[in-house]
């Protein structure tokens, strides 16, 4: 069945750090790729989302491109700022009633 | 619109109680779901459903039942709670043919079985 890979977290940077979270998918054929955040005590909130190879989902200053050669598709901000504390989740759509596949979910906090 | 919520927002069951999760949404959204989320477990499916009348198992459904009698209602039923599902359940909707097939979420109910 599909599945969907995220690095572990907890993920701790300052303020202005440049942010990578690794995100790779296994699926038959090509699903969409979203990445969605949960703030603490909150629901899930779509991030950005991308269909097909090579698109560039983005979002708030985040970006995640869908590599079709790497089944990949990692979340990068370039600055990150102490609002942007939350856990992030990738997730790929497959089968019937667009069902989500999610990964383990990696927390991100940002100091000052 | 309200989108999709969700009641209670908490809730403690003794062992071998039962209780109703309630879900609801106002954007006409044919396609429900149910998740459960663990820690460091990321989001499990637990039912899912397409329209009024029809609902279908996810990756996790026993100790759980649902019913969807009208498109806005999704109701989650636990018989007989066990510390098991001791979890924080979110309910989604979608509409098939939106852009990208994206789920919103309710806020989530937090339950612990003691």
């Amino acid at each position: 069945g599909d599945s969907v890979t995220q690095m572990e977290g907890p993920v701790t940077l300052s303020e202005e750090a440049f942010l990578t979270i690794n995100c790779t998918y296994t699926a038959t054929g090509y699903p969409s790729l979203f990445w969605y955040v949960q703030y603490p005590g909150e629901g899930l909130q779509l991030l950005l989302k991308a269909t097909k190879a090579d698109d560039k989902g983005s979002n708030k200053g985040f970006e995640a491109t869908y590599r079709k050669e790497t089944t990949s598709f990692h979340l990068e901000k370039g600055s990150v700022q102490v609002s942007d504390s939350a856990v992030y989740f990738c997730a790929s759509v497959g089968g019937t009633a667009s069902k989500l596949t999610f990964g383990t979910g990696t927390r991100l906090q940002v100091t000052l | 619109n309200a989108g999709v919520t969700q009641t209670p927002k908490f809730r403690i069951l003794k062992i071998g109680q039962s209780m109703t999760l309630q879900c609801a949404q106002d954007m006409n959204h044919n396609y429900m779901y149910w998740y459960r989320q663990d820690p460091g477990m990321g989001l499990k499916l637990i039912y899912y459903s397409v329209g009024a009348g029809i609902t279908d198992k996810g990756e996790v459904p026993n100790g759980y039942n649902v019913s969807r009698s009208t498109t806005e209602d999704f109701p989650l039923r636990l018989e007989l709670a066990a510390p098991s599902q001791t979890s924080v359940y979110f309910c989604a909707s979608s509409f098939p043919g939106l852009a990208y097939n994206e789920q919103f979420f309710g806020p989530g109910t937090r339950l612990t079985v003691l």
